[in-house]
């Protein structure tokens, strides 16, 4: 099975700030990786998908870099409204796995 | 609108039976593959079960492998996920999503407790 390690756990930012997240994988697996949002009640959201591309609708704030086991989540200005926790996913093989998750909090 | 809703959830006792259901809307759901994605409270995503836009393909987490089946009835356009065996390690939110990962239902919560 992949593993994927997302760091950091938990991140204190404040509105401005630019914030990293990385997901590393065990094994390769191309670009075959997605993040999403979810904040507290709510389905996830998906914001990049293909390790770099932009879902539809989703603030050029964030961008996605990466391929084969080291990706980024990178959101260049925080907004109040980014405060939520962040998933990786890779999809590579089965079985799919997701990041342990990273809080973003002010 | 694109859609997905679940239902079927519930209180169950340990060793109980339940089936789940998300009915989709405003896409041509037999074209997509579909997965089941649970959330125990308080910690991150798992992956549980994917099925391929016909139903002849299912793969599934080892934690439910042989306890859960996925299905699909494209002419209802709906999944089903058919939780045999509960265990209180199931509890759990859960959603459906289509074969992207890019739709997500609201969640159906399941708790296995005596």
């Amino acid at each position: 099975d992949i593993q994927m390690t997302q760091s950091p756990s938990s991140l204190s930012a404040s509105v401005g700030d630019r914030v990293t997240i990385t997901c590393r994988a065990s094994q390769g697996v191309s670009v075959d990786l997605r993040w999403y949002q979810q904040k507290p009640g709510k389905a996830p959201k998906r914001l990049i998908y293909a390790a770099s591309s932009l879902q539809i609708g989703v603030p050029s704030r964030f961008s996605g870099s990466g391929s084969g086991t080291e990706f980024t989540l990178t959101i260049s200005s925080l907004q109040p409204e980014d405060f939520a926790t962040y998933y990786c996913l890779q999809h590579n093989s089965y079985p799919y796995t997701f990041g342990q998750g990273t809080k973003l909090e002010i | 609108e694109v859609q997905l809703v679940e239902s079927g959830g519930g209180l169950v006792k340990p060793g109980g039976s339940l089936r789940l259901s998300c009915a989709a809307s405003g896409f041509t759901f037999s074209n997509y593959g579909m997965n089941w994605v649970r959330q125990a409270p308080g910690t991150g995503l798992e992956w549980v079960s994917s099925i391929n836009s016909h139903g002849t393909y299912k793969d599934y987490a080892d934690s439910v492998r042989g306890r859960f089946t996925s299905s699909r009835d494209n002419a209802k356009n709906s999944l089903y996920l058919q939780m045999n065996s509960l265990r209180a390690e199931d509890t759990a939110l859960y959603y459906c999503a289509t074969g992207g990962f890019d739709i997500w239902g609201q969640g159906t919560m399941v708790t296995v407790s005596s």
